[in-house]
C-alpha cells in the first residue's frame, strides 16, 4: 500500500531554516510529482509547490519563491522541503502529498501523516 | 483570503442533505479547471474526498457527491451521518498562480 511517512516535529528560531522529509513507499516513485501543503495552525491548507522526483524540476507558490527549496533523492525514494528565513507565521504543519494527472489540474490522493514546525524564539 | 471561497461552516441533523459550496474566477474552476474535495478530521491529515469535480475514490460512500458549473463547484453529502463531521475543503489549479489553489474549508457540524 502507498505510505509517505515525514520526518519529526522541529522546533526553530526565527531566522533558521528547516527541511522536512518525506519517504515514499508502496509505488513507482518517480511515476508521480510531489507537493507541498501547509497548515497553520486553525487556518487552511496552503499550496506550497512541486518536485517531480525524477528530479530536474520544481515550481513554488510566489509566496515562498526565494525561501524554499525542494529536492528528491530517488536512492532512497524520499523528497525534501526546506524552508529557509524562518519567521512565526511559517509555524504550520507541512504535508507532502503525492500529485495525480502532472503538472496542471492536479489533485492529491495520498498524503503524509504531518510535521509540525514551531517557530518560536 | 483565499482564491476559492467556501462558507465557514455548514450544518445539518442526521439524515439530512447538506451543500458546501466552492466559488471560484475565470483563472481556475471558470476555465475549466477540475475540482477536488478533502475532508479532514482534526490533527490529521486530509483525505480526498472527490476528484475530477464529481468522481468518488474507491471506498468513499455514495452518500457523497460533486458537481461543477461556470466558476463554482459544490459538494453534497446527503443522510448526513455523526462521523461525517469534519473540515472540507475545495481544491483547484489556477492558470494565473500557475498552481493550486484551496478554498478556506467548511466545518461541518452534525446537530
Amino acid at each position: 500500500q502507498v505510505q509517505l511517512v515525514q520526518s519529526g516535529a522541529e522546533v526553530k528560531k526565527p531566522g533558521a531554516s528547516v527541511k522536512v522529509s518525506c519517504k515514499a513507499s508502496g509505488y513507482t516513485f518517480t511515476s508521480y510529482y510531489m507537493h507541498w501543503v501547509r497548515q497553520a495552525p486553525g487556518q487552511g491548507l496552503e499550496w506550497m509547490g512541486i518536485v517531480n522526483p525524477s528530479g530536474g524540476y520544481s515550481s513554488y507558490a510566489q509566496e515562498f519563491q526565494g525561501r524554499v527549496t525542494m529536492t528528491s533523492d530517488t536512492s532512497t525514494s524520499t523528497v525534501y522541503m526546506e524552508l529557509s528565513s524562518l519567521r512565526s507565521e511559517d509555524t504550520a504543519v507541512y504535508y507532502c502529498a503525492s500529485g495525480v494527472r502532472g503538472l496542471i489540474d492536479y489533485y492529491f490522493d495520498y498524503w503524509g501523516q504531518g510535521t509540525l514546525v514551531t517557530v518560536s524564539s | 483570503q483565499s482564491v476559492l471561497t467556501q462558507p465557514p461552516s455548514v450544518s445539518g441533523a442526521p439524515g439530512q442533505r447538506v451543500t458546501i459550496s466552492c466559488t471560484g474566477s475565470s483563472s481556475n474552476i471558470g476555465a475549466s479547471y477540475d475540482v477536488h474535495w478533502y475532508q479532514q478530521f482534526p490533527g490529521t491529515a486530509p483525505k480526498l474526498l472527490i476528484y475530477g469535480s464529481s468522481n468518488r475514490p474507491s471506498g468513499v460512500p455514495d452518500r457523497f457527491s460533486g458537481s461543477k458549473s461556470g466558476t463554482s463547484a459544490s459538494l453534497a453529502i446527503t443522510g448526513l451521518q455523526a462521523e461525517d463531521e469534519a473540515d472540507y475543503y475545495c481544491q483547484s489549479y489556477d492558470s494565473t498562480l500557475s498552481g493550486s489553489v484551496f478554498g478556506g474549508g467548511t466545518k461541518l457540524t452534525v446537530l
